[in-house]
C-alpha cells in the first residue's frame, strides 16, 4: 500500500530555517514524481514544485522558485521541503503528493497527511 | 502559467440534487485535468482523472467530462457526505496549477 508520512507540525519564528519531510512507503521511491502543495489558512491549493527522486530532476512554480528548496534522499525514500528564512506568510499546511503513475502529466494520486507550519514572532 | 477558473465558488444544495461544477483553462490542456475532493481537516482525495476517467473506490455518482479548455464535474444525486470543497488541477503544462475551489454546502 502506498503511503506518504509527513513530519509533524512546526512552530517557528520569522527568519528561522526549516526542513519538513515526507517518507514514502509501499512503492519504488525513485520511479515516481513527488510534489509539494501549499494550503494557506482558509484558502485553496497551490502547486509549489516537484522532484523525480530517480535523478533529482526538480521543477518549481515561478511563485515558489527561490523561496523554497525541494530535495530527496533515495537511500531513505524521503522527500524534503525547506526554507532558509521563514516569513509569517509561510504559515500554511503543506502536503506532499505522489503522482499516480510515473508520468509528470498524471494526477496527484496519493497525498500525505499534511504538515502544519506556523511562523510567528 | 495556465490559469484554471472554477464556477461557482460556492453552492448550497439539497440532498439528491444534481450538481455541476465547471473548470475553464486559460489555454488548451488536452485531457490533463483532474478533480479532487477535500473535506474539512482532511487531505484532498482524487475523484476523477484525465477529464473523465473514474477512480477505483469513488462512488459512481461522480463523473467528469470535457477536454481542451472546458471541463465539468457532475454529482448526479448529491448525498450529505459530499459536503466538501472541490478542486480541479491541470498537469498538462508546467507549472501545474489548481482551480480556486468550489465549496459545496448541504442545506
Amino acid at each position: 500500500e502506498v503511503q506518504l508520512v509527513q513530519s509533524g507540525a512546526e512552530v517557528k519564528k520569522p527568519g528561522e530555517s526549516l526542513k519538513i519531510s515526507c517518507k514514502a512507503f509501499g512503492y519504488s521511491f525513485t520511479s515516481y514524481w513527488i510534489g509539494w502543495v501549499r494550503q494557506m489558512p482558509g484558502k485553496g491549493l497551490e502547486w509549489m514544485g516537484i522532484i523525480y527522486p530517480g535523478d533529482s530532476d526538480t521543477r518549481y512554480s515561478p511563485s515558489f522558485q527561490g523561496q523554497v528548496t525541494i530535495s530527496a534522499d533515495k537511500s531513505i525514500s524521503t522527500a524534503y521541503l525547506q526554507w532558509s528564512s521563514l516569513k509569517a506568510s509561510d504559515t500554511a499546511m503543506y502536503y506532499c503528493v505522489r503522482h499516480a503513475i510515473s508520468s509528470l502529466t498524471s494526477p496527484a494520486g496519493y497525498w500525505g497527511q499534511g504538515t502544519l507550519v506556523t511562523v510567528s514572532s | 502559467e495556465i490559469v484554471l477558473t472554477q464556477s461557482p465558488d460556492f453552492q448550497s444544495v439539497t440532498p439528491k440534487e444534481k450538481v455541476i461544477i465547471t473548470c475553464r483553462a486559460s489555454q488548451s490542456i488536452g485531457s490533463s485535468l483532474h478533480w479532487y475532493q477535500q473535506k474539512p481537516d482532511q487531505s484532498p482525495k482524487l475523484l476523477i482523472k484525465y477529464g473523465s476517467q473514474s477512480i477505483s473506490g469513488v462512488p459512481s455518482r461522480f463523473s467528469g467530462s470535457g477536454s481542451g479548455t472546458d471541463f465539468t464535474l457532475t454529482i448526479k444525486s448529491l448525498e450529505a457526505e459530499d459536503a466538501a470543497t472541490y478542486y480541479c488541477h491541470q498537469s498538462g503544462s508546467l507549472p501545474h496549477t489548481f482551480g480556486q475551489g468550489t465549496k459545496l454546502e448541504i442545506k
